[in-house]
């Protein structure tokens, strides 16, 4: 059973426009949520997060949007930039657990269209 | 080095031999865990050390496969007998702090596996 799950395989954006990836969750005891990023092979690199307190993260053109009411959550970038070409994976931890026991979703390939 | 250090970063294997797979955490860096990613899906937890203390291990999918962290600090992942379904990507991670959440883990570039 799928506990994250991103169900856009890929996304396609144009330079320069917004693009959302979109997260979905099942566990109701995740708390924490992450965002990696990955490149041909290298591993996840940490982009953003946030905290089931918080409905918001902003850190640079990355935004995190938590709606925990729906269990979704999403990632905006703005602009977009052919460099955020990449995988990007969608992660939960629960609580008393912190981040050591994280589970991913499938992700979600990028290509930003220049 | 700065990041996490994992090798070999590339290992064919003919089916029913064993590999260790080693992995050098960020320096003092206390957490340490090892992922398992197959094609095509994100990485799935495998195990999670604090120091040298094993925690978690309910990741592992066999016997076959262990894991140890004798000194706290180097990490080494050993799969048994290999079979064609252990092919994947191990991915190895470490973070300062144990268990508390807001924590960043970072990751090595992952060992590529392949049985044949």
């Amino acid at each position: 059973d799928q506990q994250v799950k991103q169900n856009s395989p890929s996304l396609s954006v144009q330079e320069g426009r917004i693009s959302i990836l979109n997260c979905d969750y099942t566990n109701s005891m995740f708390d924490y949520f992450l965002w990696y990023k990955k490149y041909p092979a290298e591993g996840p690199t940490f982009l953003i997060s946030i905290s089931s307190i918080k409905d918001k993260n902003e850190d640079g053109r990355f935004t995190v949007f938590l709606n925990k009411s729906a269990k979704h959550l999403s990632l905006h970038i703005v602009p977009s930039q052919p460099g955020d070409s990449a995988v990007y994976f969608c992660a939960a931890s629960p609580i008393n657990f912190g981040n050591e026991k994280l589970t991913f979703g499938t992700g979600t390939r990028l290509t930003i269209i220049p | 080095g700065a990041g996490v250090s994992q090798s070999p970063r590339y290992k064919v294997a003919k089916r029913g031999q064993d590999v260790a797979l080693r992995c050098d955490p960020i320096s003092g860096h206390v957490s340490l865990f090892w992922y398992q990613q197959a094609l095509g899906q994100g990485p799935e937890f495998l195990t999670y050390f604090q120091n040298e203390a094993q925690l978690d291990k309910s990741g592992l999918p066999s016997d076959r496969f262990f894991a140890e962290r004798p000194e706290g600090s180097v990490s080494t992942l050993k799969i048994q007998r290999t079979q064609q379904e252990d092919s994947a990507v191990y991915l190895c991670a470490s973070s300062p702090l144990t268990g508390s959440s807001g924590n960043t883990i970072y990751f090595g570039e992952g060992s590529w596996l392949t049985v044949v």
